[in-house]
């Protein structure tokens, strides 16, 4: 079936170091790729998301890019601070039967050593 | 604000009980999501609501059960059939329109057997 594959599962990165997270994803009619940060024992919170038509979009310290040949994207952190430590989840998701379909990745720990 | 509000936020169950988990959103989305996720784990889908009255299984949907009554409201019951319930639950919402595949969390409920 479809799924997302997500790596690293874990990533230690010094503070002021960029953090790349990668994602593979197997259905081609995806179209839409929110990325999520969830910090212990909250929900996650989405962060950044990307649509098929583009390849690449920046807010601030967090881009995303999309190659849909390849049917990869990724989330590239910036100048990393202590606070962005957390869980980061990518996801697919596209229309499906009544409405839509989106799988998530098995997540990837980020560490910010200060 | 608008959000998603999940009830309890720590719940204790002993075994043979039925508990159920309140959801209630006044974002006006159509549709609702839960999710169970197990300690350094991702994301599975138990159950969704498209619309009123109307809900399917998702990936793991044994030991559970779900109604949609309203359309703010989405509560999960985790039954005396489900063997291993100990996690942290997390209910969901989409909107509508061109958005209608971003998905908003609540802050999610643990739930531990003891």
């Amino acid at each position: 079936g479809e799924n997302v594959e997500q790596h690293p599962s874990t990533l230690s990165v010094q503070e002021g170091d960029s953090a790349v997270i990668k994602c593979t994803y197997s259905d081609s009619a995806s179209n839409y790729f929110p990325w999520y940060k969830q910090e212990l024992g909250k929900g996650p919170q989405l962060i950044i998301d990307i649509r098929s038509n583009v390849g690449e979009k920046k807010d601030q310290r967090i881009a995303v890019t999309l190659n849909k040949t390849a049917k990869h994207f990724s989330l590239h952190i910036t100048e990393t601070q202590p606070e962005d430590s957390a869980v980061y989840f990518c996801a697919a998701s596209r229309r499906g039967d009544g409405g839509f379909k989106t799988i998530f990745g098995a997540g990837t720990r980020l560490f910010v050593k200060a | 604000d608008g959000g998603i509000t999940q009830s309890p936020k720590y719940l204790f169950r002993k075994e043979g009980q039925n508990v159920t988990l309140s959801c209630e959103q006044n974002l006006n989305h159509d549709a609702m999501y839960w999710y169970r996720q197990d300690p350094g784990q991702g994301l599975r889908l138990i159950y969704y609501s498209q619309i009123v009255n109307d809900f399917q299984k998702g990936d793991i949907a044994e030991g559970y059960s779900v109604s949609r009554e309203k359309k703010e409201s989405f509560p999960l019951t985790v039954t005396s059939a489900q063997k291993n319930p100990t996690a942290f639950y997390l209910c969901a919402s989409t909107g509508q329109g061109s958005s209608g595949n971003t998905i908003y969390f609540g802050e999610g409920s643990w739930l531990t057997v003891v």
